[in-house]
């Protein structure tokens, strides 16, 4: 099987930058994605990693490093519009289907 | 419609009741997954679609749940003889392809209320 662990909650302020990170078990996956979500809504797709390295998307970037069985999505320069949940997900086959993590909530204070 | 779209928005039903929710994708995607997601927590993968095949069912909770996506597009999933504990948010979304690269669209989901 597989589990994913994420902090169950970040804070910070207005223009801050934000690391949530992921940590993972897994026999074998094809990727990770992250997963935004606000209060009351639907997640929306952020990122995906398949390979090791960095992606940048804006204000928001993510990581994978396959040999520490870890990934982090940074959110920089922080508005208030980011406070949400964010979770990430792994590809666990080849057809797409996923796995997501428990999700962290983020508050960005004034 | 432009985006992924399920019915009812709300569901309240009396234990014991068989209920069936609606998802209709995104025109054109091949995928379709259906989630559960109880409050705060991430979406509990259920099963998935590509095209009309169940790809893969192994998170069904057991025999009462079953889902079906007869003619590649339209899926419903059906909830017999429900429990209070089956009470949550299911979420149904779609994707383009069948591939590991592609992402998601959720629908706003159904809220079911098992009292």
């Amino acid at each position: 099987g597989q589990s994913l662990e994420q902090p169950s909650e970040v804070t910070a302020v207005e223009g801050a930058i934000v690391q949530i990170n992921c940590t993972y078990q897994t026999s074998g996956f094809y990727g990770l994605s992250w997963y935004q979500q606000h209060d009351g809504g639907a997640p929306t797709f952020l990122s995906y990693n398949a390979l090791d390295g960095l992606e940048e998307t804006g204000r928001f970037s993510s990581f994978l490093s396959r040999s520490d069985s870890y990934g982090y999505l940074l959110l920089q320069e922080l508005q208030m519009k980011d406070s949400a949940s964010y979770f990430c997900a792994l590809t666990t086959d080849s057809w797409g289907k996923f796995q997501f993590g428990a999700g962290t909530q983020v508050v960005v204070t004034p | 419609g432009a985006g992924v779209s399920q019915s009812p928005r709300y569901k309240v039903t009396k234990r014991g009741q068989d209920v069936a929710l609606r998802c209709d994708p995104i025109s054109g995607h091949v995928s379709l997954y259906w989630y559960r997601q109880a409050l705060g927590q991430g979406p509990e993968f259920l099963t998935y679609f590509n095209y009309e095949a169940q790809q893969d069912k192994s998170g069904l909770p057991n025999d009462r749940f079953s889902a079906e996506r007869p003619e590649g597009s339209i899926s419903t999933l059906t909830i017999q003889r429900t429990e209070q504990r089956d009470s949550a948010m299911y979420r149904c979304a779609s994707s383009l392809g069948a591939g590991r690269n592609e992402k998601l669209f959720f629908g706003s989901g159904t809220q079911l209320s098992v009292l």
